[in-house]
């Protein structure tokens, strides 16, 4: 079946350095890739988002990036700051379901 | 003015035991769902309601029956609780019709204890 692939697991930065989450989707009908941050405690909320006719969308100090070939795309986080640290889902969507990744979870290091 | 509510926040009950979650959405939205999420932190799709009727069912235990009485509200009805069942249980609404291409909005999370 479908599915979604979420590297690394754990990623742990010190603050001021760049962040970068990747993930794979396998279902090629996928065209709806959202990121979702979710802090301790709390609900997931969406951070960004992008889809298959775009290659990159930058919102402030984050961006996403998609490789529709390879079937990959990314969240990069620049400029990490503590309120940074938080458990990031990728997901891919577009064919009647959206699929979740494992989530990442971010550790900035004072 | 809360978008997605659900009650109660922590439910606490014994194994065997019945239980229901209640969501609520303002937003106007005509897609609801259900995820399950452990303490490994993994967001399990378990229920899709569009416009009231069921659009995705993943494999979960038939103990597990969502209710949607109307297009804002989804409720998880949990029949003879296990212990496997503890988790946080989040309900979500999207103005999405099915295709899964739009924003989700998460509500606050139950955190089901079964003991």
């Amino acid at each position: 079946g479908e599915n979604v692939e979420q590297h690394p697991s754990t990623l742990s930065v010190q603050e001021g350095d760049s962040a970068v989450i990747k993930c794979t989707y396998s279902d090629s009908a996928s065209n709806y890739f959202p990121w979702y941050k979710q802090e301790l405690g709390k609900r997931p909320q969406l951070i960004i988002d992008i889809r298959s006719n775009v290659g990159e969308k930058k919102d402030q100090r984050i961006a996403v990036t998609l490789n529709k070939t390879a079937k990959h795309f990314s969240l990069h986080i620049t400029e990490t700051q503590p309120e940074d640290s938080a458990v990031y889902f990728c997901a891919a969507g577009g064919n009647y379901q959206l699929i979740w990744g494992a989530g990442t979870k971010l550790i900035i290091k004072p | 003015d809360t978008a997605v509510s659900q009650t109660p926040k922590y439910l606490v009950t014994q194994m065997g035991n019945d239980k229901s979650i209640k969501c609520e959405q303002n937003l106007g939205h005509d897609t609801m769902y259900w995820y399950k999420q452990d303490s490994k932190k993994f967001l399990k799709i378990m229920f899709s309601y569009n416009n009231k009727e069921l659009i995705i069912n993943e494999t979960v235990p038939n103990r597990f029956s969502p209710k949607s009485p109307d297009k804002a509200h989804l409720n998880l009805h949990i029949n003879s609780l296990e212990l496997g069942d503890s988790a946080v249980y989040f309900c979500a609404s999207s103005t999405d019709s099915g295709s899964a291409s739009y924003e989700q909005y998460f509500g606050p999370g139950t955190r089901l204890t079964v003991t």
